[in-house]
């Protein structure tokens, strides 16, 4: 199985500012991983897919980067509807396809 | 708009067997292309992946809880179902259903709160 771990737990910024979140692979998974936005009380909406492209409806502030077994997704810019937790998965060695722990973004 | 409605008991006891329902509406189960899906969410914690069922009817099961899981299809009712056998307090989570696509999760439900709990 495939261990995603993901940094920093939590990071708080302001809005505005830029984030970077992490999140690496115990082994290669190529590009075969999304990035996930969840909010309280709701289910999680996919924001990245294959590493870099953005899902439908998903804003030009969020993208990914990375391959093999470090990846990044950076907001450009945070505005108040993005403070969440944001969870990386993989699908390159499945089953099971595996979630990363998370990294929650707070208001600083 | 695809629509997915998680359905079931939210009580379960000790050592039974957990069975939801999700209904699919704006779309049809037997699309090909796309897997039918079930997460669950420990409350407070991360997500983890159950298995899924392909529109063809073969079926993929985390090797965690393969031994207790059971995901099936109702295409009359255009619906799908997980059955967990020998609850533990472990058990107790959020669980959604997902249509995948390529393994990836574009839609979800809204999510049931199962407790495990005599």
């Amino acid at each position: 199985e495939i261990v995603l771990t993901q940094s920093p737990a939590t990071l708080s910024l302001s809005p505005g500012e830029r984030a970077t979140l992490s999140c690496r692979a115990s082994q290669s998974v190529s590009s075969y991983l999304a990035w996930y936005q969840q909010k309280p009380g709701q289910a999680p909406r996919l924001l990245i897919y294959d590493a870099s492209n953005r899902a439908t409806g998903i804003p030009a502030r969020f993208s990914g980067s990375g391959s093999g077994t470090d990846f990044t997704l950076t907001i450009s810019s945070l505005e108040p509807e993005d403070f969440a937790v944001y969870y990386c998965q993989q699908r390159s060695n499945w089953p099971p396809v595996t979630f990363g722990p998370g990294t929650k973004v707070d208001i600083k | 708009q695809l629509q997915l409605q998680e359905s079931g008991s939210g009580l379960v006891k000790p050592s039974q067997t957990l069975s939801l329902t999700c209904a699919v509406s704006g779309g049809s189960i037997s699309s090909g292309g796309y897997s039918w899906s079930w997460i669950r969410q420990p409350p407070g914690k991360g997500l983890e992946w159950i298995g899924y069922i392909y529109h063809s009817g073969s079926t993929y099961y985390n090797p965690s809880l393969k031994s207790r899981v059971t995901i099936s299809v109702d295409r009359s009712k255009n619906q799908f179902s997980l059955k967990l056998s020998s609850v533990t307090a472990a058990d107790t989570a959020v669980y959604y259903c997902a249509r995948g696509q390529g393994s990836y999760y574009p839609y979800w439900g809204q999510g049931t709160l199962v407790t495990v709990s005599s």
